[in-house]
């Protein structure tokens, strides 16, 4: 079955602690993103990247981290999480160019930072 | 600056009666336009896109949609929702012609029996 898998989907974490949310696709998509979702702000970028070893900022990278290293994983890095952090992430893939703005989304991840 | 807005953050309607969400945007340059649905504790599918050609454009689930190029919009239509379409919807924008969609702030749509 095609899809995005998020890991984990639910995190409880402390200000300060190091955290990893991993994102695997199986659908060989070249693309692949991470948005945050925040009631009233609806969805904001935070990286993105086009392929492998390829990233670049989105709309709000300030304290996010990003690697690229194999094509199906895109993980999100927190080094020193902080309260405003807490958010319900995305992450998101997609075909190149010919398939535009057509992304396929994993089930997110709820994260609380205390 | 270029921006998406949906004005309506929430749209009560009951079972059967039609619906309109509204999109609108602000860009000098050409745009790439999309409905993406979110059902509860669920991810973003998408529900319909705008590229080029017939500025009606059909998605799933009975819903269409209108490009608007003078009153840069793209509202979203169904003739007669159901429950099942309780859910919240997105509007996006591709102002780069790229995969990296800005999108709006949402409208939760909740049909009522």
């Amino acid at each position: 079955e095609a899809q995005v898998t998020q890991n984990p989907r639910y995190l409880i974490t402390v200000t300060g602690k190091k955290l990893t949310v991993t994102c695997s696709q199986n659908m060989n998509h070249e693309y692949m993103s991470w948005y945050r979702q925040d009631p009233g702000l609806g969805l904001r970028q935070i990286y993105y990247s086009m392929n492998v070893e390829v990233t670049d900022k989105g709309d709000v990278p300030e304290g996010y981290k990003v690697s690229r290293k194999e094509k199906r994983n895109f993980p999100l890095i927190l080094e020193s999480p902080s309260p405003n952090q807490t958010s319900l992430y995305f992450c998101a893939s997609s075909f190149g160019q010919e398939r535009t703005g057509e992304l396929f989304f994993g089930e997110g991840s709820r994260l609380t930072v205390l | 600056a270029q921006s998406v807005t949906q004005l309506d953050s929430q749209v009560p309607v009951f079972e059967e009666a039609p619906v309109e969400l509204r999109c609108n945007y602000s860009s000098s340059v050409s745009v790439y336009l999309f409905w993406y649905v979110q059902y509860p504790n669920q991810g973003l599918q998408l529900l319909l896109k705008y590229l080029s050609g017939s500025t009606l454009v059909k998605g799933i689930n009975g819903f269409e949609a209108e490009f608007n190029k003078s009153q840069t919009s793209f509202h979203l239509r169904k003739p007669s929702v159901h429950i099942s379409d309780t859910a919240e919807y997105f509007c996006a924008v591709s102002f780069t012609g790229a995969n990296n969609l800005f999108f709006g702030t949402g409208t939760r749509l909740t049909v009522i029996p």
